[in-house]
């Protein structure tokens, strides 16, 4: 497609259970993104992958949380004995990275909408 | 990591030019200025990026005076459909959106 793709766009799960949030690219693009986004505040970085790797995982907040991107392209993002406190919307963005010298725009998908019960 | 500090909200009414200013006192040498737009149940969308001076697209001009301690993002003849929260983010180039911290943004509510 045309631009950042995620899947669900809306997830509902109880307390414990394990979720995984796709996201799909823009062609092309080496960088991706994930980021939290809770009502009010402003996207939270989580996990960046250069290609295959994860450049960088700090924004990870704990060992329930992890990425995979293993063909460079789609991504998951996998949650595992989901909390309360994990209800957010999480984001997805790609770019083209070191383009004319910058980082490159970020465009974003429309997120996952993950509400935890 | 430059700290940004913006206006929590702003209110303009169509057709008036819109200023956001956003402070980031602690800028370094090689910090880029970067402005996204997000509209409700979407994703960030850029808008502008800069280094010094004046940047001017399609959709808005950014001002940074000489210091570099601000920024000024200037949306020129507001409409309704400008309502949205507007973030300021100052980082340095090819280390990634990881380094990069989006604040509470402003909300800007543009009424008829």
């Amino acid at each position: 497609g045309a631009g950042v793709s995620q899947t669900p766009s809306n997830k509902v799960t109880e307390k414990g259970k394990y979720v995984e949030l796709r996201c799909d690219p823009i062609s092309g693009h080496t960088a991706l993104y994930w980021y939290r986004q809770s009502l009010g505040q402003g996207p939270e970085f989580l996990i960046y992958f250069q290609g295959t790797g994860a450049a960088d995982d700090s924004g990870l907040p704990n060992d329930r949380f992890f990425a995979v991107r293993p063909e460079g392209s789609v991504s998951t993002l996998k949650i595992q004995r989901t909390e309360r406190g994990d209800s957010a919307v999480y984001l997805c963005a790609s770019s083209l990275m070191g383009l004319g010298g910058l980082f490159g725009e970020l465009f974003f998908g429309e997120g996952s909408r993950l509400t935890v019960l | 990591l430059a700290k940004t500090t913006q206006p929590i909200s702003m209110d303009s009414y169509e057709g008036q030019e819109v200023n956001i200013t956003c402070s980031h006192n602690n800028i370094a040498t090689n910090d880029y200025i970067t402005w996204y737009q997000q509209f409700p149940s979407q994703g960030p969308r850029f808008i502008i990026q800069g280094y010094k001076t004046k940047v001017t697209n399609e959709v808005a001009s950014l001002f940074i005076p000489a210091d570099r301690k601000s920024s000024t993002l200037s949306l020129p003849r507001v409409s309704l459909s400008d309502t949205a929260v507007y973030y300021c983010l100052v980082g340095p180039p090819f280390s990634g959106y990881s380094t990069l911290t989006f604040g509470k943004g402003t909300m800007l509510l543009v009424s008829p």
